[in-house]
């Protein structure tokens, strides 16, 4: 089975643009969550969607958005960028249901974004 | 406020054993995962515990107190390959996980 993937793996763009970030979870995985990790603040979650409605969503602000496709394919966008945005995205996929539960987290090889 | 904490670096020769603790104080609970995350490479999931006591997987085996708000993780017969970034998490709501800064376990021969 293929795992999380993510795209574009590397991206340099600069202050004041915007960037958006595509992820693609593993086949039958419903949640998609998103991450930032920076070496001061670790990895940090930004918001979770299942079928196609944001489920949970961290301490970022607004110019961090998402959304999620049909087919579970799940999109972030920052815009506004600014230098502390530098960071690496990760995407994760779950098996999870409506009733809830504990499932384990299957991450994806992240986006470095670096801004100038 | 949500406070997850764990040892910054460890150091450990082969063949030891090591156990790395993480304590948390969060307003929710729904599980505590572990997850190793090699330099580059994206964090893989290790173990996870909902309720109290061992759970043994292989070479790795975590613990967990829920009224102490502890977890620790053992890490036995320790390889060079074990080196890496140990990565603490609390499991909330949905799958929301508030990480910890992560453990760096370095292993020498």
């Amino acid at each position: 089975k293929a795992g999380v993937t993510q795209t574009p793996r590397y991206l340099i763009k600069t202050r004041g643009q915007q960037v958006t970030l595509s992820c693609s979870p593993i086949s039958g995985h419903r949640s998609v969550s998103w991450y930032q990790q920076t070496p001061g603040q670790g990895l940090q979650f930004l918001f979770e969607y299942f079928s196609e409605t944001q489920r949970n969503k961290g301490n970022f602000p607004g110019r961090f958005s998402g959304r999620q496709f049909s087919n579970s394919r799940s999109e972030m966008n920052v815009s506004t960028l600014e230098l502390g945005d530098s960071a690496l995205y990760l995407c994760a996929s779950s098996l999870v249901s409506r009733a809830g539960g504990v499932y384990e987290q299957y991450f994806g090889p992240g986006t470095r974004l670096t801004v100038t | 406020g949500q406070n997850i904490d764990q040892p910054t670096e460890m150091t450990a020769t082969e063949g030891a054993i090591v156990q790395i603790n993480c304590t948390y104080q969060t307003s929710g609970f729904n599980g505590l995962f572990w997850y190793q995350q090699h330099a580059g490479e994206a964090p893989t999931f290790l173990s996870y515990n909902v309720l109290d006591g061992l759970e043994e997987k292989g070479r790795f085996s975590s613990f967990l107190s829920r009224s102490k708000g502890y977890s620790y993780l053992l890490l036995k017969e320790l390889q060079m390959k074990d080196s890496a970034s140990y990565l603490c998490a609390v499991s909330q709501a949905g799958t929301a996980l508030i990480f910890g800064k992560g453990t760096t376990l370095s292993v020498s021969s």
